[in-house]
């Protein structure tokens, strides 16, 4: 597998603000996606980050929302733009790694924690 | 549409029970189907990933098998204990969407002591 590094691990936000998350990974990967989670509910992709260009997003997301930027093959952030307490919710990275038996294996980041007031 | 629903939504055993956990799915047209467990407030760790191609896959004590016709997965948990206790989570890869998860409910799991 591999080691996934998201920062921050949580955040308390004001209404109307931006927040970007990081998302770091240690070895070689394919694919970046971005998901959330909000309070009691399952996973939605947001988007898949694509190195140097930009972000293929999810029916209802959308890019001035939900800018993403990938610079490089391990690095990825998500800016939560204009935040409401609709926002509240955790967001994480998952990736899927090169060099694996089974390429599409997908890992998961250990999650932003974001609440707005 | 995929969904993914899993049943039941919570479910609490004592320590020492075997247990199955299910999940099902509307369109039988996948790549792989994976398992992953998620601790309160915390990411997500894959658990067994099994292609479409096979029928099950075990690690440990876990055993998931896949019944792509009928669109059902199955996660066997022998032996249960307390460290067990987590919410399981099922997602799907449908073919041809590179890898784009549709992810279940969830189940809700405690062992007690």
């Amino acid at each position: 597998s591999a080691v996934i590094s998201q920062k921050p691990s949580r955040d308390i936000c004001q209404r109307g603000t931006s927040l970007t998350i990081q998302c770091q990974v240690d070895s070689q990967v394919t694919m970046m996606f971005w998901y959330r989670q909000q309070p009691g509910q399952s996973l939605t992709l947001i988007a898949t980050a694509n190195q140097g260009s930009e972000a293929t997003y999810e029916s209802g997301f959308v890019i001035d929302k939900f800018p993403i930027s990938r610079p490089n093959l391990t690095f990825s952030t998500l800016t939560v733009s204009n935040m409401s307490p609709e926002d509240s919710s955790i967001y994480l990275c998952s990736v899927t790694l090169s060099g694996l038996a089974v390429y599409n294996e997908q890992f998961f980041g250990p999650g932003t924690r974001l609440t707005v007031l | 549409k995929q969904e993914v629903t899993q049943i039941p939504a919570a479910l609490s055993v004592p320590e020492g029970e075997n247990l199955v956990l299910n999940c099902s799915f509307t369109d039988s047209a996948i790549y792989n189907l994976q398992w992953f467990r998620q601790d309160p407030g915390k990411g997500l760790t894959s658990l067994l990933l099994i292609q479409s191609s096979q029928r099950e896959q075990t690690s440990g004590r876990l055993n998931a098998s896949l019944d792509k016709s009928s669109g059902r997965s199955t996660l066997y948990i022998a032996a249960s204990q307390p460290g067990d206790s987590a919410t399981y989570l099922c997602a799907v890869n449908p073919t041809g969407t590179a890898s784009k998860l549709t992810f279940g409910t969830g189940t809700r799991l405690q062992v007690t002591l």
